[in-house]
């Protein structure tokens, strides 16, 4: 699976939009990018993923850029809930490579 | 449709003891993982299972431990013979049947293990 890079730490204040920026230079083809959070010390929670195209839910937006080397997460209007470490994942998604490689993240601490 | 269970939440063993830790997938799914943080850290894969087979443990430590996910019941995660270093955060997910798993990993709340 490809390697990440994500910066260690950010501040966000509180309903602005939070920008969680992901180097992915040697991203594959066929790999997808998802993202996970840990809020404190809870078992990580899906937020999104994407293969080439931006993708939105509920959570979040996720934009890959065209040469898909790098990525961006946004959450819209962050609150203090949204006070975590969020990983960036890349990994083929298919039989045999089901393992998630979890990097050190960024911890995103949303300041009131 | 309750999340992934794990049980217990904290687990408290001396050196030379067994740690069982128990993962419940959600309903439905029938692949689990098990991942171990360690304090500071990021989570790291152990093994990853289906039901009676194992798919993947290139995670798992040669020694002491082992993992099985029975047709009945819940995946076991079974340390032999703790030692100190096996203190952690053990996180159990699970993902429903399907090409590759699915895409989504659904994580516990995890077993939190102190060995004294």
């Amino acid at each position: 699976d490809a390697k990440t890079t994500q910066p260690t730490s950010m501040d966000c204040a509180e309903g602005r939009a939070a920008n969680l920026p992901c180097n992915h230079s040697t991203i594959s083809g066929n790999e997808y990018v998802y993202w996970y959070r840990q809020i404190h010390s809870q078992g990580p929670q899906y937020i999104i993923h994407g293969l080439k195209n931006n993708e939105t839910n509920e959570m979040a937006s996720l934009i890959i850029t065209e040469d898909r080397k790098s990525s961006t997460l946004i959450l819209p209007h962050a609150t203090l809930r949204d006070t975590a470490v969020y990983y960036c994942i890349v990994r083929v998604a298919g039989f045999g490579n089901e393992k998630l490689t979890f990097g050190t993240g960024t911890r995103l601490t949303i300041i009131p | 449709n309750a999340g992934v269970m794990q049980n217990p939440r904290h687990l408290v063993r001396r050196r030379g003891q067994e740690a069982r830790l128990r993962c419940s997938p959600m309903k439905g799914h029938s692949h689990v993982y098990w991942y171990r943080q360690l304090p500071e850290e990021g989570l790291k894969f152990m093994v990853y299972l289906q039901k009676e087979n194992i798919i993947d443990e290139s995670g798992m430590p040669k020694e002491r431990f082992s993992a099985e996910f029975p047709k009945e019941g819940p995946s076991i995660l079974r340390i032999q013979q703790v030692v100190r270093g096996d203190s952690a955060a053990y996180f159990c997910a699970s993902s429903p049947p399907g090409l590759g798993g699915g895409y989504e990993q659904f994580f516990g709340p995890g077993t939190r293990l102190t060995v004294l």
